[in-house]
């Protein structure tokens, strides 16, 4: 199975502070890497898909780059809303395998 | 719009059985690949399975393959999770997910229902 690694396993910035999160395969996955937003109590939220295409409807202050094992994820300035889990996830093998996520927080 | 409603979740003892169901609407059923993914409390996200359109391509994760199985009835763009010998550690809320590409079983998922808490305890 392909093993994702998440980094930090949770961060606490200001609002408008720029954020990055980042995710690495245990082996070459192309492009395929999504990552998906969960806020508390409720289900997962694409975001991010094949490493850097921003879902339709989402905030363009979300992005995303990287390609083989090493991606990351951006929030170029926090909101408030932005408080959440996020979680990148492979589908270039099965069984597909989500990272252990990252929480999300405001200082 | 489209959506997804899971249902059939509750409380079951070790080495019971459950059926749960995620009922679709606002798109074309038969064409998308719908995938099940857990959540234990407290915990990460765990795929779980994944049937194409058209029912012919199944896949699962090892800790549930010979127990659970996925299905398909097109005709009420409905798919299902059949969970058998259920274990105290298969307790998890678990969502279906559709998958984003026509025909693609390997697909970003961008639609998620609500979940369906399933609770395994003696």
């Amino acid at each position: 199975d392909i093993q994702l690694t998440q980094s930090p396993s949770s961060l606490s910035a200001s609002v408008g502070d720029r954020v990055t999160i980042t995710c690495q395969a245990s082996h070459g996955i192309i492009n395929h890497l999504n990552w998906y937003q969960q806020k508390s109590g409720k289900a997962p939220k694409l975001l991010i898909y094949d490493a850097s295409n921003l879902e339709t409807g989402v905030p363009s202050r979300f992005s995303g780059s990287g390609y083989g094992t090493d991606f990351s994820f951006t929030i170029s300035s926090l909101q408030p809303e932005d408080i959440a889990t996020y979680f990148c996830q492979q589908y270039d093998n099965f069984p597909f395998t989500f990272g252990p996520g990252t929480k999300v927080d405001i200082k | 719009e489209v959506q997804l409603l899971e249902s059939g979740g509750g409380l079951v003892h070790p080495g019971g059985s459950l059926r749960l169901s995620c009922a679709a609407s606002g798109f074309n059923f038969n064409t998308y690949a719908l995938s099940w993914v857990r959540q234990a409390p407290g915990k990460g996200l765990e795929w779980v399975s994944v049937i194409s359109g058209s029912g012919n391509s199944i896949h699962y994760t090892a800790s549930v393959k010979g127990r659970f199985t996925i299905s398909r009835d097109n005709s009420k763009s409905t798919v299902y999770l059949q969970m058998n010998n259920l274990r105290v550690e298969d307790t998890a809320v678990y969502y279906c997910a559709k998958a984003q590409n026509v025909i693609m079983v390997a697909a970003p998922l961008d639609v998620w229902g609500q979940g369906t808490l399933v609770s395994v305890s003696s």
